[in-house]
């Protein structure tokens, strides 16, 4: 069965500091795989995507994510986070439905 | 370009009464998806329409919850007789038709939070 799992609930980063929030999956063939980001109070916004080609895909506000199918993971980096980058988030695997893992905060410290 | 819609944003009900949540996918999607968020834990997956058919249901409790996607109009997730257990935040996702080249890309509406008293 397919399952994501995000082994961080919480992650404090201070603002200027490089970024890594970890997902893992567990998927017989090459998912499809999404990183989403949720601010309090919000729907989901999709951060990047990854289908097939390049394994390290760009997203929007400065992310990337890197697809390592030896480890099946799809970390998510950020060279710089800003304050306004505390949100949770929210890495999910996608066949005919999507699942997602149960998320990580993100704090950041002034 | 609106996007996934949503409504109402907040709803608060008494138990034993019902709840309609409405979601009006973006533009040109045909494919709406509808997710639980419980507090403290990620998305769940509910159901999958599509216009007059229920795909995947799936995630659905088997009492109390109906989910449709009309012709006209848009989906609604309906609960019957509500419990304080059913307080979660409601969101709906809808995806393009399934030529498009991100067909698998659901975007995310608002969320509808529910609370029951």
């Amino acid at each position: 069965a397919q399952s994501v799992t995000q082994p961080d609930i919480h992650i404090t980063v201070s603002e200027g500091a490089s970024l890594e929030l970890r997902c893992n999956y567990s998927y017989g063939a090459t998912p499809y795989l999404f990183w989403y980001v949720q601010s309090p109070g919000q729907g989901l916004q999709l951060l990047l995507k990854y289908f097939s080609g390049d394994t390290l895909v760009q997203g929007i506000k400065g992310f990337e994510a890197e697809f390592k199918r030896s480890q099946s993971s799809f970390n998510l980096r950020k060279p710089s986070v800003h304050w306004s980058d505390a949100a949770e988030y929210f890495c999910a695997v996608s066949n005919d439905k999507i699942i997602f893992g149960k998320g990580t905060r993100l704090h950041i410290l002034p | 370009n609106a996007g996934v819609m949503q409504n109402p944003r907040h709803l608060v009900r008494r138990r034993g009464q019902e709840a309609r949540l409405r979601c009006s996918p973006m533009k040109g999607h045909s494919h709406v998806y509808w997710y639980r968020q419980l507090p403290e834990e990620g998305l769940k997956f509910m159901v999958y329409l599509q216009k007059e058919n229920i795909i995947d249901e799936s995630g659905m409790p088997k009492e109390r919850f109906s989910a449709e996607f009309p012709k006209e109009g848009p989906s609604i997730l309906r609960i019957q007789q509500v419990v304080r257990g059913d307080s979660a935040a409601y969101f709906c996702a809808s995806s393009p038709p399934i030529h498009r080249y991100d067909t698998d890309t659901q975007y995310f509406g608002p969320g509808t939070r529910l609370t029951v008293l």
